[in-house]
């Protein structure tokens, strides 16, 4: 079992829909978790950042984070073509040397117009 | 202010060669981290440097290595180049936090 899982999609939206994108993780250490998004050929761009469980919002964007499921979820509201990416979960632990980050395989997000 | 940079860009290089990628972290940032991410996957973890010490290393066999200099830049060197190796490498630089900032990568390709 890989430590985070994430569904590659690809997901296909109509603009102006809200989009779901979920991982779950089997390491119980992990306390920061993150949202990336990233473009065709790109690096990576830091879309939210939360500490253990909770939800946190902005502008379209909410994250949550259950840590007693082991489940976290970013939710996209009113969906622009512009959001059209790959959208990368990302945890860490805490402490000395644990800030490096697991990622999941991402998920291939196209919002129609 | 300026982000992440990444040299070169782009590069390709021959099976059995050495490559030496560099990284320039955001201003006040002292940690860097290396990402090597194949097409399809989640960037993977190579190493993590913070105030020129190693801080924690990946998965990767000893032909990878990287350093971390005064200045906080830094560089990754892949020795005895496999095709294997073909990836975008990714830099990504931390303040005091756990949250880590990209750089746009170096796309390696080993013919």
């Amino acid at each position: 079992q890989k430590e985070v899982e994430q569904d590659p999609g690809p997901l296909s939206v109509p603009e102006g829909a809200i989009v779901s994108l979920n991982c779950t993780y089997s390491n119980s250490a992990f306390q920061y978790f993150m949202w990336y998004r990233q473009y065709s050929r790109k690096g990576p761009e830091l879309l939210m950042y939360t500490y253990s469980s909770g939800n946190k919002e902005d502008g379209r964007f909410t994250a949550q984070v259950d840590k007693s499921s082991k489940y976290i979820s970013l939710f996209i509201r009113d969906s622009q073509p512009s959001d059209s990416a790959t959208y990368l979960c990302a945890m860490s632990g805490s402490g000395a040397g644990s800030y490096q980050l697991t990622f999941g395989k991402g998920t291939k997000l196209s919002v129609i117009p | 202010d300026a982000g992440v940079t990444q040299s070169p860009t782009h590069l390709i290089k021959t099976r059995g060669q050495h490559v030496t990628l560099r990284c320039s972290p955001i201003s006040g940032h002292k940690s860097v981290s290396w990402y090597q991410q194949v097409l399809g996957q989640g960037p993977q973890f190579i190493f993590q440097y913070y105030e020129k010490e190693e801080r924690g290393r990946g998965n990767f066999p000893d032909r990878f290595s990287a350093r971390q200099f005064p200045n906080y830049s830094s560089e990754l060197n892949v020795n005895a180049l496999l095709l294997g190796d073909s990836a975008l490498y990714l830099c990504a630089s931390s303040g005091t936090g756990a949250s880590a900032f990209f750089g746009q990568g170096t796309r390696l390709t080993v013919v």
